[in-house]
């Protein structure tokens, strides 16, 4: 089935722009979509179709997907961004949802 | 506005069986898909189960045969049966709406947690 890789933790500074990675196998060819998860709440749709943006979602906030790995940006980083990000995909050969292993972001 | 409230988890002895329910509003529940999606304790989102709006379903691996997703759509509530309960599906239940045809789950309920435990 298919596999997407995510690095365990980014840290980052105030300020600073924030670059969380998904590989997967021509990742380019599918749809990417992201979702932060601050602890003890339920995921949250953070961007979708690899670079759109749900309303009420900061423009810090943005997305790119290109051969074997997308990446979700996030700009000046605050200390309320600090939280795990998902990477998700849908394995049409499988009908399944697959979501990476989770990113945890550090706001230093 | 969009809410999925999920209810029935609790402690269950492995062997065991539970019900969890879904229940929806905000939205014409009959026209989306339903996903759900669990998380072990200090670990990732896995993906369960989905059932279109034509009733048609799939499930992951590690639940096939031993869960079953159904949905009730006058009562606008998604179920998932689980059987055969085992230690390492303990988890955080949640159930979330599918957006065709990119397949991104754009809401989600609070969770409802299920301990398989003796």
């Amino acid at each position: 089935s298919y596999v997407l890789t995510q690095p365990p933790s980014v840290s980052v500074a105030p300020g600073q722009t924030a670059r969380i990675t998904c590989g997967g196998n021509n990742i380019g060819t599918k749809s990417v979509h992201w979702y932060q998860q601050k602890a003890s709440q339920a995921p949250v749709l953070v961007v979708y179709d690899d670079s759109d943006r749900p309303s009420g979602i900061p423009e810090r906030f943005s997305g790119s997907n290109s051969g074997n790995t997308a990446t979700l940006t996030i700009s000046r980083v605050e200390a309320g961004d600090e939280a795990d990000y998902y990477c998700q995909v849908w394995d049409s050969s499988s009908d399944h949802v697959i979501f990476g292993g989770g990113t945890k972001l550090t706001v230093l | 506005q969009v809410q999925l409230v999920e209810s029935g988890g609790g402690v269950v002895p492995p062997g065991g069986s539970l019900r969890l329910s879904c229940a929806a509003s905000g939205f014409t529940f009959s026209n989306y898909g339903m996903h759900w999606v669990r998380q072990a304790p200090g670990k990732g989102l896995e993906w369960v189960a989905v059932i279109w709006n034509d009733g048609n379903k799939a499930y992951a691996d590690s639940v096939k045969g031993r869960f079953t997703i159904s949905r009730d759509n006058p009562k606008n509530t998604l179920y998932l049966q689980l059987n055969s309960l085992r230690a390492e599906d303990t988890a955080v239940y949640f159930c979330s709406r599918d957006r065709t045809v990119k397949h991104f789950l754009d809401y989600w309920g609070q969770g409802t947690l299920v301990s398989v435990s003796s």
